[in-house]
């Protein structure tokens, strides 16, 4: 079958390279941004997630960024590494409405 | 950690056929979810479950029912399998009701329907 990846924008990047990866959300209500990564034959792992009453948050090599006045949402990734290598997407939350999900961007590291 | 288990990682079935795929999760969440993800589709939510007993529809219920029996377990029916139902099934689940918690996934299940 055919992998997730196909049909994605893809980001190629050097092994040590800093990545940007973004993502442009729909609702201006949205309330909760997650983003996962999800590498080949696996499901979606959670990374990180902000809430939006704050416009950064920084995990271990990670950081996002949320930018309400024009919708958009960033995941930086320090130090790339090849086991970045992977499909990331973000979701969005309004209260108690279930998750919307974008449709990803494929991250390529090369050694 | 959370752990989601699909029973199966890979399924062929045919057309006709009635199709299970079953969902486990160890830490007693009260939400679970299924989606089918497709390549230029994204994820999409067929249905979802608050309780036992107790399903939501999503975005995309058509030719499937689902069965929550025990809290733990949530079970994805496709009633007559065909071949547009060939994709990659995913299940998720989120420990409480209420907003701003991330949902985990188990590794899909990749169904082929002949």
């Amino acid at each position: 079958g055919e992998s997730v990846g196909l049909h994605l924008p893809t980001l190629s990047v050097q092994e040590g390279d800093n990545s940007i990866i973004n993502c442009a959300y729909s609702n201006s209500a949205s309330d909760y941004f997650i983003w996962y990564k999800q590498e080949s034959g696996k499901g979606p792992q959670f990374i990180i997630d902000i809430r939006s009453n704050m416009d950064k948050r920084q995990g271990q090599r990670v950081t996002v960024l949320l930018n309400k006045t024009v919708k958009h949402l960033s995941l930086q990734i320090a130090a790339t590494q090849p086991g970045d290598s992977a499909v990331y997407f973000c979701a969005e939350n309004i209260g108690y409405s279930t998750l919307t999900f974008g449709k990803g961007t494929m991250l390529l590291v090369s050694p | 950690d959370v752990k989601v288990t699909q029973s199966s990682r890979y399924l062929v079935k045919r057309t006709g056929e009635k199709v299970f795929l079953e969902c486990v999760q160890d830490m007693d969440h009260e939400n679970m979810f299924w989606y089918r993800q497709d390549p230029g589709l994204g994820l999409r939510l067929i249905y979802f479950s608050y309780d036992v007993k107790m399903k939501e529809k999503g975005d995309i219920p058509e030719g499937y029912s689902v069965s929550r029996e025990k809290k733990e377990r949530f079970s994805l029916i496709l009633e007559s399998a065909s071949t547009n139902q060939t994709s990659m099934y995913l299940c998720a689940s989120t420990f409480r009701q209420g907003p701003q918690q991330p949902q985990h996934f188990g590794d899909g299940t990749r169904l082929s329907i002949l």
